[in-house]
């Protein structure tokens, strides 16, 4: 298996421009995660998916983030708009029986 | 989930044992005690988990105390490539949970 696998890998862009984040998990896995790493903050769970159904979004920071999961190998984090505090690194993870969660190499966003 | 105290950093000679402390006072009877470490610029990277038992596997070993509110993860002879910043977690077992990541300990191996 190629592992959770995330693009883009870099994304800069300028604020105001919305910004796609894209996610495969691993295949069989039923829980998704998206989390996010800033120097202030460290990682965080913004939010995570069972069998394609958003379970915990309260970490999602406010209304211009939304994630959508429509299958089990596919799921997207969206910010619109984008704005220069959203600059960080986006991790995605994917956990199935074992209670091990598989992370991807993460994206780096940054936000003009 | 309980509440983990790691040091910040640590630092280990190349090919000696790494021994990285954690507290968890406040752990409940249904929680486990998991470590994860990141390498710069990777993702988070699972190490081990355990109860209440020392656990072992072929990256580490976890030693739990009896009254299991602290435990140490063991790199038996740590590498240059071990350096990393080490998590330690305690969460309910349940593929349903996310981690909770603290700060860590940052673990830099030396020649």
């Amino acid at each position: 298996d190629a592992g959770v696998i995330q693009s883009p890998r870099h994304e800069v862009t300028e604020m105001g421009q919305e910004v796609t984040l894209r996610c495969k998990p691993i295949s069989g896995h039923d829980y998704l995660f998206w989390y996010r790493q800033t120097m202030m903050r460290g990682l965080e769970l913004l939010i995570y998916f069972n069998n394609n159904v958003p379970i915990d979004d309260s970490g999602m920071p406010e209304d211009r983030f939304s994630a959508k999961m429509p299958n089990a190998s596919f799921s997207t984090l969206k910010i619109q708009p984008s704005e220069p505090r959203d600059s960080a690194v986006y991790f995605c993870a994917s956990s199935g029986t074992d209670n091990e969660q598989f992370f991807g190499p993460g994206t780096r966003l940054t936000v003009l | 989930d309980a509440k983990t105290t790691q040091p910040p950093s640590m630092d280990c000679a190349e090919g000696r044992a790494a021994n990285l402390p954690c507290n968890h006072s406040t752990i409940s009877g249904n929680e486990y005690v998991y470590w994860y470490r990141q390498i710069h610029s990777q993702g988070p990277q699972y190490i081990i988990h355990g109860l209440k038992n020392n656990e072992t596997n072929e990256m580490a070993s976890l030693i739990i105390t009896e009254d299991r509110k602290s435990s140490t993860l063991i790199l038996p002879h740590a590498t240059l490539r071990d350096t990393a910043v080490y998590y330690c977690i305690v969460r309910v077992a349940n593929s349903g949970y996310a981690l909770n990541f603290g700060k860590g300990t940052s673990l830099l191996v030396t020649p």
